[in-house]
């Protein structure tokens, strides 16, 4: 079966830098993606991974290793604002999405 | 730029009663149109994905369908809901995928809660 495993919840303070992990077993490889939901929300697009390595966007950065099954998102100077849900999300060989349960990020000052 | 509008923002329906809900996008054609559900603390759901219109892939047997009577507009629908059917209903669209990375953006959802 299809599968991405995130953790369920972080906890990181205000400033400082996290990073959540995403690993993956699907059909097939065309793209990942992450998404930012904040509680009662949509989900928001973040940044996508094809290539292996990283891509950076501001405070927030994403990696990709496609030999590793495994992608992380890092979330650099922390804000109270980054208190989200963040979604990692495959699409298959069939360029369906297969999405984690989601990784519950709490921000302390 | 594109658009998506999902309406109504919350609902509150008795068991039994019939469902609709609708979501419209704007600026761009021939999109690929999903139905999600979000039950609270879990993860998305794909219910219903669209190619075309009146072309509906069913991902998940249930109580509910879903049409799309034009290229923009996808509607979600329920003869009679169930109490298992409350949760976050999210509308999405994107490009086709292999164009633009093609990631999915999504309205700003449904909040239904079945009584």
């Amino acid at each position: 079966g299809q599968n991405i495993d995130q953790p369920t919840e972080m906890t990181a303070t205000e400033g400082a830098i996290v990073q959540i992990n995403c690993t993956y077993q699907t059909s097939g490889f065309n793209g990942l993606f992450w998404y930012q939901q904040h509680a009662g929300e949509a989900p928001t697009f973040l940044s996508y991974n094809v290539l292996d390595g990283l891509e950076e966007k501001g405070r927030f950065s994403s990696f990709l290793s496609r030999s590793k099954g495994y992608s992380y998102l890092l979330l650099k100077e922390l804000q109270m604002k980054d208190s989200a849900s963040y979604l990692c999300a495959v699409r298959d060989s069939n360029y369906q999405l297969i999405w984690g349960a989601g990784t519950k990020l709490i921000i302390k000052p | 730029s594109q658009t998506i509008h999902q309406w109504p923002a919350t609902l509150v329906q008795p068991v039994g009663s019939p469902l609709s809900l609708e979501c419209t996008v704007e600026g761009t054609s021939n999109p690929n149109l999903y139905w999600y559900r979000q039950a609270a603390g879990r993860g998305l759901q794909l219910l219903f994905y669209s190619v075309g219109i009146g072309q509906i892939s069913s991902e998940v047997p249930q109580n509910l369908s879903a049409s799309r009577p034009q290229d923009r507009q996808f509607i979600l629908s329920s003869k009679k809901l169930l109490l298992s059917d409350s949760g976050f209903y999210l509308c999405a669209w994107s490009f086709i995928p292999g164009q633009n990375n093609s990631p999915l953006h999504f309205g700003n959802g449904t909040r239904l809660t079945v009584t």
